[in-house]
């Protein structure tokens, strides 16, 4: 079974930083990867999606990386603003259509 | 992308009660998809949902527990059966499949009292 681990839980930077949010899944037979925020009490929001095909996808301030055979994938957020603290998700998408959830890393960027 | 409106936002309920939560899309789509998040944790599929069939249930979860209905292309409900406090959870409807982004609803926020 897929197992999706984010490393770190929580992340507490000064705004202005910028910052990398780590993912490791263990089975590298996957069709794609997403990332996802979370703000509290609230439902996912997506960010980015990585098809097992590419590399890399950029949106503003946002790029997510994609080494499918290491099973590793990264979101760097460039210059952190306060609007940015949220919990991020990555899900990896296996057969079935079912996707495969990380636990989660909770950013607070400190203004 | 698409845009899914789940009822209602947020319940508290008294054990051994039942809710049903709503959640309807925009654009038809083939599978609709439940999810639970128990609190402080990731999310777990409960269940996907086709229109004209039962829905598949992942393991762990049973159509007694968690019934759905799926009675078009637009919309489903997910029961929540005699709640006990461990049903507490967000509660989430999601639409996506295959190389497609997988697109979710605001969430149910449900307390068990």
């Amino acid at each position: 079974k897929q197992e999706v681990t984010q490393i770190p839980a929580a992340l507490s930077v000064p705004e202005g930083e910028n910052l990398v949010l780590n993912c490791s899944f263990t089975d590298s037979a996957i069709y794609n990867l997403q990332w996802f925020r979370q703000d509290p009490g609230k439902g996912l929001t997506s960010l980015l999606l990585i098809q097992s095909s590419q590399r890399e996808q950029t949106s503003g301030r946002l790029n997510a990386s994609l080494d499918k055979s290491s099973g590793r994938s990264t979101l760097y957020i460039a210059a952190s603003q306060p609007g940015d603290s949220a919990t991020y998700l990555c899900a990896v998408r296996g057969g079935a259509n079912n996707l495969f959830f990380g636990t989660g890393t909770r950013l607070t960027v400190i203004p | 992308s698409a845009v899914i409106s789940q009822k209602p936002s947020r319940d508290i309920c008294q054990r051994g009660t039942s809710l049903t939560i709503q959640c309807q899309v925009d654009s038809q789509v083939t599978m609709m998809f439940w999810y639970r998040q128990q609190p402080g944790q990731s999310l777990t599929l409960i269940a996907t949902a086709n229109q004209g069939s039962e829905a598949t249930y992942e393991s762990g979860f049973v159509i007694d527990k968690f019934p759905i209905s799926r009675p078009n292309l637009t919309f489903s409900t997910l029961t929540v059966s005699n709640m006990s406090p461990e049903d507490s959870s967000i509660y989430l409807c999601s639409v996506g499949h295959s190389n497609q982004p997988q697109h979710f609803g605001d969430g149910t926020r449900l307390s068990i009292l």
